[in-house]
């Protein structure tokens, strides 16, 4: 079955990095974009960045540009998040999703279809 | 940035009951692209409708959604045990992707 699995998560000082994994499976890797959703506890689901099934786009929320990168890796069917310059407010718990439109049907429509169970990141001091 | 609004914060309701949760866009959300997502605790969000009101896989058709425009409705024509849980609308319309603060729907 489809399948999205975080990991990477952990306690960072503030300044510092850590890199986010989310492994696939269970369907074409490269048919679909990815993003990255975070949840502040006890807070709503904020919208991160997303990878375009090939490659060749990513978009990120204008709080973490410049900042967190989003990349993908077809042989290991894994999408990274690599997070520098942590704040206290990156904060929260990092789900990947699968955007619901495969390649076929044009642009990411920003959709999110398949869910990993998350990850936890603590920026504190 | 489009900023969603959803109401009631909380709904307390009993098995068996209608619930209707709205959410209201500060802009025009373009071709209906909104989506509902359900979330229990522990859990990853599921999605549940987009495009304002088509069920994605696998949801009971006791769940509606409507709306056009700014303002949008998720209905539950009657509430199982499962469907307690608290509910998000999400905007794919325009960028960056945004989601309402949440409605719980809660056992009476």
């Amino acid at each position: 079955q489809v399948q999205l699995v975080e990991s990477g998560g952990g306690v960072v000082q503030p300044g510092g990095s850590l890199r986010l994994s989310c492994a696939t499976s269970g369907f074409t890797f490269s048919n679909y974009a990815i993003h990255w959703v975070r949840q502040a506890p006890g807070r709503g689901l904020e919208w991160v960045a997303l990878i375009w099934f090939d490659a060749s786009r990513e978009d990120y929320r204008d709080s973490v540009k410049g900042r967190f990168t989003i990349s993908r890796h077809r042989s290991t069917r894994k999408v990274d998040l690599q997070m520098n310059s942590l704040r206290d407010e990156d904060t929260a718990v990092y789900f990947c999703a699968r955007d619901l439109n495969p390649m076929y049907f044009g642009e990411p429509q920003g959709v999110f279809d398949v869910w990993g169970q998350g990850t936890t990141v603590t920026v504190s001091s | 940035e489009i900023v969603l609004t959803q109401s009631p914060g909380t709904l307390s309701l009993s098995p068996g009951e209608r619930a209707t949760l709205s959410c209201r866009a500060s802009q025009i959300v373009s071709s209906s692209y909104l989506a509902w997502y359900q979330q229990k605790p522990g859990q990853a969000p599921r999605l549940f409708i987009f495009g304002a009101s088509s069920r994605a896989t696998g949801i009971p058709d006791r769940f509606s959604g409507s709306g056009s425009g700014t303002d949008f409705t998720l209905t539950i024509s009657r509430l199982e045990p499962e469907d307690f849980a608290v509910y998000f609308c999400q905007q794919y319309g325009s960028s960056p992707l945004t989601f309402g603060g949440g409605t719980k729907v809660e056992i009476k």
